[in-house]
């Protein structure tokens, strides 16, 4: 199993250029979450999804969308990247269960210029 | 709404000398307590869970972590720390909230250092 992989690790941007980030899972799971990170602030989430076709705002899904079309797939759109979005994003996946671990991507850079 | 404070953002101890790391947390529902762990460069991977049942719950690579509902508390211990401990933790509370994912709520962070 690869567990939960991410594409690309790195990038870099210019401000006002689109991308997508790729997140894929092998184990099956129900629940996938997009969050960044950065210094001091811990994971914040971005928005998550609880089924094939189905998403939902997280905490700091301004300038994001998602699209969840297979259940194994969670992408991360950028529409028009701008610096305050220089950040590391990690994706995460968990079966829907109370308590159950999340399961975590190994991340990919951003830095937006 | 719930929360996670993880006290000091960097602790440094010695080589074989205790390891303590601090969360409280504010959660109106019995909570779903976490701790995870993040080498340089990786994502994050579980160190221990608190769910039900024992309020001492045992982690991988020695780690343990102690519920006190009473003091809001779930801080982590290591009784001799090694070099390869040295990373970025994250405690972290869950919901219980299916309709919402089961969000996750992840503190600060606190950097550990480890001295030869």
């Amino acid at each position: 199993n690869a567990g939960v992989t991410q594409t690309p690790k790195f990038r870099v941007l210019k401000t006002g250029q689109s991308m997508t980030l790729l997140c894929a899972q092998d184990m099956n799971h129900e629940y996938m979450y997009w969050y960044r990170q950065d210094p001091g602030m811990g994971l914040r989430l971005i928005h998550y999804s609880v089924g094939e076709g189905t998403t939902a705002k997280g905490e700091v899904p301004d300038g994001y969308n998602v699209s969840r079309l297979k259940k194994q797939n969670f992408l991360l759109g950028l529409e028009s990247a701008a610096p305050s979005q220089t950040s590391v994003y990690f994706c995460a996946s968990r079966r829907p269960s109370r308590g159950e671990t999340q399961y975590f991507g190994p991340g990919t850079r951003l830095l937006v210029l | 709404a719930q929360s996670v404070t993880q006290l000091g953002s960097h602790v440094s101890v010695s080589e074989g000398a205790l390891v303590l790391l601090r969360c409280n947390y504010s959660s109106s529902v019995p909570p779903y307590l976490f701790w995870y762990v993040q080498y340089p460069n990786q994502g994050l991977q579980l160190l221990l869970k608190y769910t039900t049942g024992a309020t001492l719950v045992k982690g991988i690579n020695g780690f343990e972590a102690e519920f006190k509902k009473s003091e809001t508390s779930f801080h982590l211990t290591k009784p001799s720390a090694h070099m390869s401990d040295a990373a970025e933790y994250f405690c972290a509370v869950s919901d219980n909230a299916r309709t919402g994912g089961f969000k996750t709520i992840f503190g600060a962070g606190t950097r550990l250092f480890v001295k030869a």
